[in-house]
This record gives structure tokens, C-alpha cells and sequence, in this order.
């Protein structure tokens, strides 16, 4: 099945301890990239990567890292999480462009 | 950069009646606007999206209308059904320069039986 996973679903942290949130995608998708979701601001794009080793900075990319070692994951890195990351974020894939994206269910992250 | 303003915030419609979603864009550079549909607990999925050589779009009971002069497009759900209710997003897709996909900030949308 095609598919876009996303671990962990659920997390619950404490302000400056580093964690990792994993993507993998099973389509040989180009593109990935990592949003997150507030209320009333929609979604808005963290950073995405256009191939292996091709990152690019999105709307809101202060406080996160991403790399692109393989084509099928994308992993955020929140080096040391603040409260004000506390949110709802999505791994998304497409092809050659970023048109036809497809999310993973998300991870809900609140960090206290 | 681009901006994406959707209206309205939420939406109620009794059940078989029609919901319009509207979005404007900023940027005459995109070419390109989906719309997603968000269920309870899922991520976002592709619905209908509609390129700017094209006005009008269709499949079954949705469609999506663009005036590429006005810069608008809107969402168009006829013969709404409970299963219809859900967050709508609309997005613009930019190819000028890097490729920039900017979505809206989201409908609430509930059908009342």
C-alpha cells in the first residue's frame, strides 16, 4: 500500500530535550517535506526537499533541522524544543513537483 | 511571496444543500491550486485541484472554479453529505523560482442531518 508513515504519533516532551520525529515514504517520491498545523494559521511548510541530499527552507523553519540521507526519509529534528513548537506536524510526499502531495496521519507534539 | 486567504473560518449547511469555499492568491506567478480535505485525526488528501489554463473543473459532486483576473478560486460541494463534513484546505502552487506551495488557513465544514 502506498503510504507515508510518520513515528511517533503522539509525544509529549520537556523544553530542551532534542528528539526526532521519522518519515518514510514506500512511493520513490522526489519531493518531502514537514508542516505543521496551528489553529487559525492552516498549514505552513517547515522545510522540503526536492531529491537525496537537497534540502530548502520553507515558511517556518527556525528551530528545526532535516535531512535527506536516503530518498524514502525525511526526519525532523527539533535540536532543543521550545513550548511555542507545540503542535500538529505532517511528513508529506510527491513526485517531480509538489503538486499531488500526500501527508502522512501526523504527530502531535506538545512540549511543556 | 505568495499569500492564500480562504473564507470562510467554518461553515454549517443542512444536509443536500450546496457549500462554497473561497480562496484568493497573490501571487500571478501561480499556476496551480488544489484543495485538500482533512478528516478527524488524518492528514490533508488531494480532492480536485485545478491548473490556471483551465476555469472550471468537475468530479461528481465537487468542482472548483478559477478566475485567473480576479485571482480567486472557490469550491463548489453540491448534495452535501454527512461525510462531507471536514477541514477544507485550499493551496496555490507557485513555479516561479523555486517551486513554493502556499495553502489557506482552513474551513471547517459541518452537514447537519
Amino acid at each position: 500500500e502506498a503510504q507515508v508513515t510518520q513515528n511517533p504519533r503522539y509525544l509529549i516532551t520537556v523544553t530542551g530535550k532534542k528528539l526526532t520525529v521519522t518519515c518514510s515514504q514506500n512511493m520513490n517520491h522526489e519531493y518531502m517535506s514537514w508542516y505543521r498545523q496551528d489553529p487559525g494559521l492552516g498549514l505552513r511548510q517547515i522545510y522540503y526537499s526536492m531529491n537525496v541530499e537537497v534540502t530548502d527552507k520553507g515558511d517556518v523553519p527556525e528551530g528545526y533541522k532535516v535531512s535527506r540521507k536516503e530518498k524514502r526519509n525525511f526526519p525532523l529534528i527539533l535540536e532543543s524544543p521550545s513550548p511555542n513548537q507545540t503542535s500538529l506536524y505532517f511528513c508529506a510526499s510527491s513526485g517531480a513537483t509538489q503538486e499531488t502531495q500526500y501527508f502522512g496521519p501526523g504527530t502531535r507534539l506538545l512540549v511543556l | 511571496g505568495e499569500n492564500v486567504e480562504q473564507h470562510p473560518s467554518t461553515l454549517s449547511v443542512q444536509e443536500g444543500d450546496s457549500a462554497v469555499i473561497k480562496c484568493t492568491y497573490s501571487d500571478s506567478a501561480s499556476n496551480y491550486f488544489p484543495w485538500y480535505k482533512q478528516e478527524l485525526g488524518k492528514g490533508p488528501q488531494l480532492i480536485i485541484d485545478i491548473r490556471s489554463n483551465v476555469g472550471e473543473k468537475k468530479d461528481q459532486r465537487i468542482a472548483v472554479t478559477l478566475n485567473k483576473t480576479a485571482k480567486h478560486f472557490s469550491l463548489h460541494i453540491t448534495e452535501t453529505q454527512p461525510e462531507d463534513s471536514a477541514v477544507y484546505f485550499c493551496a496555490a502552487l507557485s513555479n516561479f523560482g523555486n517551486e513554493k506551495l502556499t495553502f489557506g488557513t482552513g474551513t471547517r465544514l459541518t452537514i447537519i442531518p
